[in-house]
């Protein structure tokens, strides 16, 4: 399967814990999107990476809120101290750069109780 | 004023009729427009692009109103498999950033 790829597909958790996804692009793609929908919204830009590199994060990504591109393959998105308002459907997307470019993962669906 | 705003719905449709949604963008520097559709608990995935002369694909068309700031689809002969939500998407800087913003969604529910 040569798509984006997330892990895990579905997440509950108790208020408080710490929790981590992740996410493995397709390799050729040099940029790697997050983004979180929840019920009835569209999906919200959260960060994004240009290999490495954390180019933008937005203002809905708290201090709770960490993501990581090592080597500028796979990325990892860790929430701290989870709340009940972090329960969403967290989405990764990669892209090579063109416009449109995008390819999902099948989302990483966390509740947090 | 939001960067993309749509119609929530939901709109429910015969299945033969032909449907049109709107979408409005706030910033009139966007570069490139699209329309997502997502099906219940997908991710979203990519229907079409929307040109500034207008295109079309089978029964979907979609334009471009770049002095009115807004694009619309349109679904002729409307099939049950059409059922889905369907987002309207910017981005601002064409190629140099390919971030792309979402609108809410429409949900379109195509009764039998």
């Amino acid at each position: 399967d040569t798509g984006v790829s997330q892990d895990p597909r579905h997440k509950i958790t108790k208020r408080g814990q710490n929790v981590t996804f992740r996410c493995d692009p397709i390799s050729e793609h040099n940029r790697l999107y997050w983004y979180r929908q929840t019920l009835g919204q569209g999906p919200e830009f959260l960060t994004y990476f240009q290999n490495e590199a954390q180019l933008e994060k937005s203002r809905l990504l708290s201090d709770r809120f960490s993501a990581e591109r090592p080597k500028g393959s796979f990325s990892t998105l860790e929430i701290q101290r989870t709340e009940q308002g972090d329960s969403a459907m967290y989405l990764c997307a990669s892209s090579p750069g063109t416009v449109p470019g995008y390819t999902f993962g099948s989302g990483t669906r966390l509740t947090v109780v | 004023r939001k960067e993309v705003e749509q119609d929530p719905g939901p709109f429910n449709v015969p299945e033969g009729a032909t449907v049109a949604f709107n979408c409005t963008y706030s910033n009139s520097a966007s570069q490139s427009f699209f329309w997502y559709r997502q099906d219940c608990r997908k991710e979203p995935k990519l229907l079409m692009s929307v040109y500034s002369s207008g295109n079309e694909d089978g029964r979907f068309t979609a334009q471009l109103n770049r002095a009115s700031q807004y694009i619309s689809l349109l679904i002729r002969d409307s099939k049950l498999s059409d059922s889905a939500t369907y987002l309207c998407v910017v981005n601002m800087y064409g190629n140099r950033d390919d971030k792309i913003i979402f609108g809410k969604g429409t949900r379109l529910h195509i009764l039998p």
